[in-house]
């Protein structure tokens, strides 16, 4: 059964600090999705990865996936407390698509 | 604004009753995926549907039921209501396989 495991489940920066969320899975993938939810809001897509070693940029974030080792990072760069909300990545294909708990992030002034 | 569309926003219900969820999704999408988010389940998908066809199953309890019609709407059916499927239900849509689904707002379902 595939199974996704995120950590932190929760986390707390300072801005202007760096930071990596981990997101692991059990069994081979090579598709991952990072999202970000904002309270009482949907999800909005950040970022697809489809192959090993693939690696994406948008603006203070940036997610990599190593399909040898079933683990994807999304590192923030010099947080800024627009980031706050909580980020999901998620694993599989169309017909077994499993999120993981998701990881709040919350941005200190 | 992702272009994906739900009604109703809000939901209060009563136990064994019956409700139905409207999606509708972006221009141009065919695939239809219905999710389930709860504070003790976390976000679960339940089905999906391609161009009026079932395509996947998740975890989808038999009590609950889903179609997508020709315009390509679609509508996900909850029967025989308990407290424990109030919860947020989103419906996402995409192009195709495998490029990102976009969510709608969801509903937010309140079962009493």
């Amino acid at each position: 059964e595939l199974k996704v495991e995120q950590n932190p489940l929760f986390l707390s920066m300072q801005e202007g600090k760096n930071y990596t969320i981990y997101c692991n899975y059990s069994t081979t993938s090579d598709r991952l999705y990072w999202y970000r939810q904002d309270p009482g809001k949907s999800l909005e897509s950040l970022f697809v990865l489809l192959s090993n070693g693939a690696v994406k940029q948008e603006g203070r974030l940036m997610a990599s996936l190593d399909t040898k080792a079933r683990l994807s990072t999304l590192h923030i760069t010099a947080a800024v407390h627009d980031l706050s909300a909580t980020y999901f990545c998620a694993v599989g294909e169309y017909n077994d698509m499993r999120f993981g708990a998701g990881t709040r992030l919350t941005v200190k002034p | 604004d992702s272009g994906v569309t739900q009604t109703p926003k809000h939901l209060i219900t009563a136990t064994g009753q019956r409700v139905t969820l409207r999606c509708s999704p972006r221009s141009g999408d065919l695939s239809v995926y219905w999710y389930q988010q709860s504070l003790d389940q976390g976000l679960q998908f339940l089905i999906q549907y391609y161009n009026g066809e079932e395509r996947a199953k998740g975890n989808i309890l038999e009590r609950f039921s889903a179609q997508q019609f020709p315009d390509l709407h679609s509508e996900l059916n909850l029967s025989s209501l308990e407290l424990g499927d109030s919860a947020l239900y989103f419906c996402a849509s995409s192009p195709r396989e495998p490029k990102t689904q976009y969510f709608g707002p969801g509903t937010r379902l309140l079962v009493l």
